[in-house]
Order: C-alpha cells, then sequence, then structure tokens
C-alpha cells in the first residue's frame, strides 16, 4: 500500500534550535509539496519541486527555512534556528504532474510532522 | 495566498441530509480539486475537475465547475456521520501550476 511517509510525527524543541523534517514521497511521483497548517493560516504552500527540481519556493521564510531533495527518495525540510511562530503541522505531499501537460494532479499526503517550537 | 475559498465555513447537517459547499477563486485555473481531512490526519484526494468539465460524479459526490463565475460547488448526498471532516478545495493555475488550497469547511454530520 503505497503512501508518503513523514518523520518525525511530533516535534517539541526550543526556540533557535534546528529542526528537520523528512518525506519519503511515493515511487515514481515527480512532484513533492511542503505545506504549513495552521488555524490561522490554513494550508501555506511552502516549497514545490517537480522531477526534484525547485519550482516554487515563493511561500518559504528564505532566512530561516530551505527544502531539498537529494533524491528521489527523500526530500527535506529544515528551519534553523527555529522560533515559536513556526510551531504548525508540516504536510508534505506527492503527485504524478497530469498526462500530456505540466498540470498538477491528485496529491497524495503524509499524516504531518506536528511541530512545537517553545 | 490561498487561491480558493470555500463556502461555508462551518456546515452541521442531520445523517442523511444533503450537504453542499462552495468554493470561489480568483484567477485562471488548469483544474479544481477537493480534498477531505478527518482530524489529525493529513488530506484525502475527494475528486478533480477540469477546467473544460462542468460537472463529475463520484459514488455520493457531485462536483460542478463554473469557470465563468470561478466557482465550484461540492454536493455530498446522502450523508453519513462518517462524512464529519474538513474539506478544501485546490486549485491548479497560474505560474507552474502549483496546488494551493482555501481555509477549508467544517462538516458535522449528526447521527
Amino acid at each position: 500500500d503505497a503512501r508518503v511517509t513523514q518523520t518525525p510525527r511530533h516535534k517539541v524543541t526550543e526556540m533557535g534550535q534546528e529542526v528537520t523534517m523528512r518525506c519519503q514521497p511515493i515511487l515514481g511521483h515527480n512532484t513533492v509539496f511542503w505545506y504549513r497548517q495552521t488555524m490561522m493560516q490554513g494550508l501555506e504552500l511552502l516549497a514545490y519541486f517537480r522531477n526534484r527540481a525547485p519550482l516554487d519556493d515563493s511561500g518559504m521564510p528564505k532566512d530561516r527555512f530551505s527544502a531539498e531533495m537529494p533524491d528521489a527518495t527523500l526530500a527535506t525540510l529544515k528551519i534553523q534556528p527555529s522560533e515559536p511562530r513556526d510551531s504548525a503541522v508540516y504536510f508534505c505531499a506527492s503527485g504524478l504532474g497530469l498526462m500530456a501537460s505540466e498540470n498538477t494532479g491528485e496529491l497524495f499526503f503524509g499524516e504531518g510532522s506536528r511541530l512545537t517550537v517553545l | 495566498s490561498q487561491q480558493g475559498e470555500e463556502d461555508p465555513q462551518a456546515l452541521s447537517i442531520q445523517e442523511g441530509e444533503n450537504a453542499t459547499m462552495n468554493c470561489s477563486y480568483k484567477t485562471s485555473i488548469n483544474n479544481l480539486q477537493w480534498y477531505r481531512q478527518n482530524s489529525g490526519r493529513g488530506l484525502v484526494h475527494l475528486i478533480l475537475i477540469r477546467s473544460n468539465e462542468r460537472e463529475k460524479h463520484s459514488g455520493r459526490l457531485r462536483v460542478t465547475l463554473d469557470t465563468s463565475k470561478k466557482s465550484s460547488s461540492l454536493l455530498i448526498t446522502a450523508s453519513r456521520a462518517a462524512d464529519t471532516a474538513s474539506y478544501f478545495c485546490a486549485t491548479d493555475g497560474g505560474a507552474n501550476s502549483k496546488l494551493t488550497f482555501g481555509k477549508g469547511i467544517t462538516l458535522s454530520v449528526r447521527p
């Protein structure tokens, strides 16, 4: 049963610490998205990769956030240094671009990484 | 910033009734998708409708799309208590076809 795997599921850390969240997309998927979900802002797109190349990270605070795909089986989202306002649930999702187009089709979401920064 | 905006923000109905949720968006789209999220879980894809389609069905779900009004609706017929969840519309449009989500609708189905 193919699924997107995210680790850690829960993370509590102190302000100023580095946080790394990892995602294993579904094998064969060529798009990977990182979203952040909070009650106030809803789901915010942080970064988007297609064929491992970053296409859009305009939603990500560049001074402290970074997203990479070292290989096709791993996507990482790093926050350094973390701040209390970064507390949220971070979701990774993967999918296939629709045939004969660059459009985004169905996305498969992981269960999320719940981050609490004290 | 979110592309889609759902309406209403919250909906409470009795089991067996139909639930209608609406989504409006601002710019042109390639497709529109609806997702469901149970509390504490990830989002699950429900249905995708392309910009050249007007209506689509999947089981108890019916989705319509009106590109002239930039709006979509999701109808769940004969609702069940298990349909209680948050529902999101997401639009694929603009540069690089990124998928952006609305803030969601909380649906409560009373047994």
